[in-house]
């Protein structure tokens, strides 16, 4: 089974340049989720996509990132204008189903894509 | 709030010692995950383990063994006679179940460097 792809991998921008990052989850898992990892932190939870709907984006700085997920399969996330504080790895991770309560869904990661942005 | 504090930055220490990494956490929920994730110098996650918060069960895996105490609110790491190849950064996360799916809060991190 493939696990969850990323590209780039890397990227290296300017302050108030835009850039884009593209997710492809496993195969039929229908949550999607994209974190933020600064350097010397954990992961930072952005914004949860059930299918193509958006579950939770309470921490996504929303005046310069974005993210959609049209077709309920690949996702976007998008910074525009960068700033400096965005330097960091992006992860995106997958999980199974919208299940039942108690059902857990574990998590895949995919490998990230680290920006830096000068 | 949920909260996952790993109070210990970095450790060092020479192969074949063991070595234990620290997890404290907080949340309000009844029912919960708790997880550890290893992040080597190629940067992906790697699931080492997962338990649920109504199991309070140690659990023994090879050189590797988890210690969860919910009275204290810990979820402790132990790594038995240490390898180089143990050397990275790993995370201790807590998940909250949201309408079936989870979210996960992670700690900052302990980064391990193990000397040979």
């Amino acid at each position: 089974e493939a696990g969850v792809a990323q590209s780039p991998r890397y990227k290296i921008i300017e302050k108030r340049q835009s850039v884009a990052f593209w997710c492809n989850p496993i195969s039929g898992h229908a949550t999607l989720y994209w974190y933020q990892q600064i350097l010397g932190q954990g992961p930072k939870l952005l914004i949860q996509f059930q299918n193509n709907g958006v579950v939770d984006d309470s921490q996504l700085p929303k005046d310069r990132f974005s993210a959609e997920r049209l077709k309920g399969v690949d996702s976007t996330l998008k910074i525009q204008p960068a700033k400096l504080e965005d330097s960091a790895v992006y992860l995106c991770a997958s999980s199974l189903h919208w299940g039942a309560s108690g059902v857990y869904n574990e998590q895949f990661f995919g490998p990230g894509t680290r920006l830096t942005v000068l | 709030a949920q909260k996952v504090t790993q109070a210990q930055t970095e450790i060092s220490v020479v192969e074949k010692e063991d070595v234990t990494l620290d997890c404290v956490y907080e949340t309000r929920d009844t029912t919960y995950y708790l997880f550890w994730y290893k992040q080597p110098p190629s940067g992906e996650l790697v699931f080492l383990i997962r338990r649920n918060s109504f199991d309070e069960q140690n659990e023994i895996s090879g050189r590797y063994s988890w210690n969860f105490q919910k009275s204290t609110s810990s979820f402790n790491f132990t790594i038995t006679a240490s390898q180089v190849v143990d050397s990275a950064v790993y995370f201790c996360a807590l998940s909250e179940e949201d309408r079936g799916a989870q979210k996960l809060v992670f700690g900052q991190g302990t980064r391990l460097t193990i000397n040979p």
